[in-house]
């Protein structure tokens, strides 16, 4: 069945450092991907999304591209800040009428 | 756009109580609602898919008569969790897909509801 792995944390980086979180998946047909972010003690909120191959989302200066060759979605930021410490969900859209299925989540972690 | 609210936000019960758990798209209709638990450090359990009008889907594991699922509206979708006790204690968040065109296969998630069975 389709599946998401995302790379196991916490990351820890300081103030102004790149950041990269790794998520591929598994899936037949063509899924829409997600990012999703979890502050502590709140549900979770849409970072980005995906729709298609090549596509690229971006929202707050977080990116992800689709990549059908590898099947990866991996986050990225350029320079981090302390309020971005908050756990980081990827999740695919399974079949039609189906909840997202998420990876297990990876928590980060920035230092001032 | 694209909210959606839980309410209450904290509800603390006596062990044997009921507990309601309301969860609402403010400003889209969700054919489609999902209620999931959430333990402390970890991801999301899927419990339940509630379609508007008919009987919720529960996943394997979940106890249908304990958490009881009514989807009522295109904007209401309600979690009764009965006769609670302390292991049922968790945060519980609910999320609702758009109904159309490209926010169809968004869930957009409520902020939780964080349940204490004493």
């Amino acid at each position: 069945g389709d599946s998401v792995t995302q790379m196991e944390g916490p990351v820890t980086l300081s103030e102004e450092a790149f950041l990269t979180i790794n998520c591929t998946y598994t899936a037949t047909g063509y899924p829409s991907l997600f990012w999703y972010v979890q502050y502590p003690g709140e549900g979770l909120q849409l970072l980005l999304k995906a729709t298609k191959a090549d596509d690229k989302g971006s929202n707050k200066g977080f990116e992800a591209t689709y990549r059908k060759e590898t099947t990866s979605f991996h986050l990225e930021k350029g320079s981090v800040q302390v309020s971005d410490s908050a756990v980081y969900f990827c999740a695919l859209s399974g079949q039609a009428g189906t909840a997202l299925i998420f990876g297990k989540g990876t928590t980060l972690s920035v230092s001032s | 756009g694209a909210v959606v609210s839980q309410h209450p936000s904290r509800v603390i019960c006596k062990s044997g109580t009921s507990v309601k758990i309301e969860c609402r798209s403010l400003d889209f209709q969700a054919t489609t609602m999902f209620w999931y638990r959430q333990f402390p450090k970890q991801s999301l359990m899927l419990m339940a898919t509630s379609n508007e009008g008919s009987k919720a889907t529960y996943e394997q594991g979940v106890e249908k008569d304990k958490f009881l699922i009514n989807h009522a509206s295109l904007t209401l979708s309600t979690l009764t969790v009965t006769s609670a006790h302390p292991e049922d204690s968790s945060f519980y968040i609910c999320s609702a897909r758009g109904l159309a065109g490209y926010e169809r296969d968004t869930q957009y998630f409520g902020p939780g509801t964080r349940l204490t069975v004493l």
